[in-house]
């Protein structure tokens, strides 16, 4: 069964303060790799899909990257409103092409002024 | 462009009432999910339409829930006799078939049950 590990549990930040969250997976074969954001008492916002190896993608202070083994999410230069729990997810193959998404449990990132 | 919407937001209710959630996708996603999130844990799949058609479900889903799609639009979540380790935040998410199937997540029901 697909396990997805995330480090850390949480992460505080001052303003500026670059820095990198992991996740660690272990699938079958990698189909790609999601990372949402999520605020409080809100839905997953989606921020990027990865899909093999060496493959990078950046959105405003964000790059993610993606190994064999794990990806990361590299955060510079963090501003107060990049406060969320990111979250990182690896699919599973469906009945009729769906895809299942089985999530880490979160990295809780604080940015402090 | 209107994303996710899920109604209602949040739901109180008294341990064995049943509760039904509603779920309006994107307009043009024709796959549907169910999830379940926890406090502190990530969201975890509960059952999937592709249409109007059920395809999976997990073992999470007891023979107390039940979903429905019923014309591929909208899609309900049902739960019957409520226990209170059904309190958990339901997220429906949907995508579109062929775009990379990427999930885009409603802002969920946040459902106690006392």
């Amino acid at each position: 069964e697909d396990q997805v590990t995330q480090s850390p549990e949480a992460l505080r930040l001052q303003e500026g303060e670059s820095s990198s969250l992991n996740c660690s997976y272990t699938v079958s074969g990698l189909r790609g790799l999601f990372w949402y954001r999520q605020d409080p008492g809100k839905g997953p916002e989606f921020l990027f899909t990865l899909y093999s190896a060496g493959e990078e993608k950046e959105k405003e202070r964000l790059k993610a990257t993606l190994t064999k083994k794990e990806s990361f999410l590299h955060i510079t230069a963090p501003k107060p409103e990049d406060s969320a729990t990111y979250l990182c997810a690896v699919p599973t193959i469906l009945t009729g092409g769906g895809n299942k998404l089985t999530f880490g449990t979160g990295t809780q990132l604080k940015v402090e002024l | 462009d209107t994303g996710v919407s899920q109604d209602p937001r949040h739901k109180i209710t008294k341990r064995g009432q049943n509760v039904t959630f509603r779920c309006d996708p994107i307009s043009e996603h024709n796959r549907l999910y169910w999830y379940r999130q926890t406090l502190g844990q990530g969201p975890e799949f509960l059952t999937y339409f592709q249409n109007e058609a059920q395809l999976e479900k997990s073992r999470l889903l007891s023979d107390r829930f039940s979903a429905e799609r019923p014309k591929g639009s909208f899609s309900t979540l049902e739960i019957q006799r409520t226990e209170q380790g059904d309190s958990a935040m339901y997220l429906c998410a949907s995508s579109l078939q062929g775009a990379a199937d990427t999930q885009y997540f409603g802002p969920g029901t946040r459902l106690t049950v006392l």
